[in-house]
Order: structure tokens, then C-alpha cells, then sequence
């Protein structure tokens, strides 16, 4: 079955920095990776998601890459806010439940 | 419009009793799942219903958990004799698909399952 590794498990970025999180997945017949951030208490919010047909998405600060040659795929946030953090997950997902990475805590110090 | 909502938003229990978790999806949902996420772990997929198909139960840990779905409506995630390893945030999301599962999840506040 699929299997999504996550790095790193923590980062810590300057406020107006940019933070990168990656994901490698193991199944080449994952089609959709969604990002979710996920805030203290609450459920997962989703964010971003890429599905195979391309290689880059963005919206606002937030970018996803993939990559499928490599399987993998990225999340970049630019100009990073305190209200980034959080914890973020991404997931892989072919013709199966979505199969989540461990999660990446970022804080965004001010 | 409203997003799913889950019922309770915390749950102490004592070690042996039995507990139900409530989910309500977005309406007009199709899809629903359950996952499981323990404290500073990712989440954990637990069964996911379609329609009227039949649920796909491969990631109950055990036979003590259960869940039913009404229709294309309400879920009930029954936990049966709980054990401390149980203490949980459990998590409910539903999305509408066509086929497959490649469509956006939306997940719900979940329940916190403290057995003490």
C-alpha cells in the first residue's frame, strides 16, 4: 500500500521568510496529494491540494510541486505569518483512503 | 453553508464502557470517513462509507470498533470495551465524489476520547 514520508517534523522560521515542507509517496498510482493545516484544537483544514496532470499550483503565498518521476511533492509558504503556524499534513491518495504524513509543527517566530 | 460537525467535542470515560462519536457530514456528502489521531501523530484512517456501497473497514484496529452510516447522512463510530490506547482525537470528513476517492476532504473539529 501507499506510504508518505514527511520532513522535516519541525520547523522554526523568521516571520517574512519562507518555509518549505516535503513529501515522498511510494505508490506510483497516487493521483491527488492535498496539504491540510491543521491548528491547535481544531480539525484539518485543507489548503492546497495537486493532482497528477501538473506539476506547480499556487494560490496567494502558497505553492505545491510534484514531482512524479521522483514521487514527491512540496509545500512552499512565502512571506510566513505567526498565523502559519501550525501543524501541517500532506497526503497521497490513488483509488484509496487519503495516507497522511506524520505532520511538519511549524512555528513562525515574529 | 455548514461544515461537518462532530458530537461530543470531548469524551472522559472509564476503561471498559462502551462510547459512541457522532458525525454529521456536509450535506449532500456522499463520501464519509473516520480517522483516528493520536497525540502528535498524523491521522490514522480508520473505515470510509460510499452510498449505499459497502464500507471499506480495512483500518479498524480491532473488533471492538464499529461504525454505521444512515443514508448518505449522520455516522456513529462505536468504540466497544474501551481500552486507555484508545484515547484518541477522533475524526470525521466527508467529501462528494463521483468515483474513487480523489475529491477534496473536509474534516470536522473531532472528538477527544480521554479512557481513563
Amino acid at each position: 500500500g501507499e506510504n508518505v514520508e514527511q520532513h522535516p517534523s519541525t520547523l522554526s522560521v523568521q516571520e517574512g521568510d519562507s518555509a518549505v515542507i516535503k513529501c515522498t509517496y511510494s505508490d506510483s498510482a497516487s493521483n491527488y496529494f492535498p496539504w491540510y493545516k491543521q491548528e491547535l484544537g481544531k480539525g484539518p483544514q485543507l489548503i492546497i491540494d495537486i493532482r497528477s496532470n501538473v506539476g506547480e499550483k499556487k494560490d496567494q503565498r502558497i505553492a505545491v510541486t510534484l514531482n512524479k518521476t521522483a514521487k514527491h511533492f512540496s509545500l512552499h509558504i512565502t512571506e510566513t505569518q505567526p498565523e502559519d503556524s501550525a501543524v501541517y499534513f500532506c497526503a497521497a491518495t490513488g483509488n484509496t483512503p487519503l495516507v497522511f504524513g506524520k505532520g511538519t509543527r511549524l512555528s513562525v517566530i515574529a | 453553508g455548514a461544515g461537518v460537525s462532530q458530537s461530543p467535542s470531548n469524551k472522559v470515560t472509564e476503561k471498559g464502557k462502551d462510547v459512541e462519536l457522532r458525525c454529521d457530514p456536509i450535506s449532500g456528502h456522499t463520501a464519509l470517513y473516520w480517522y483516528r489521531q493520536r497525540l502528535g501523530q498524523g491521522l490514522e484512517f480508520l473505515i470510509y462509507f460510499q452510498g449505499n456501497s459497502a464500507p471499506d473497514k480495512s483500518g479498524l484496529p480491532s473488533d471492538r470498533f464499529s461504525a454505521e452510516r444512515t443514508g448518505e447522512s449522520v455516522s456513529t463510530l462505536t468504540i466497544q470495551r474501551t481500552q486507555q490506547e484508545d484515547s484518541a482525537v477522533y475524526l470525521c470528513a466527508s467529501s462528494n465524489i463521483a468515483s474513487g476517492f480523489t475529491y477534496e476532504q473536509y474534516f470536522g473539529p473531532g472528538t477527544r476520547l480521554t479512557v481513563t
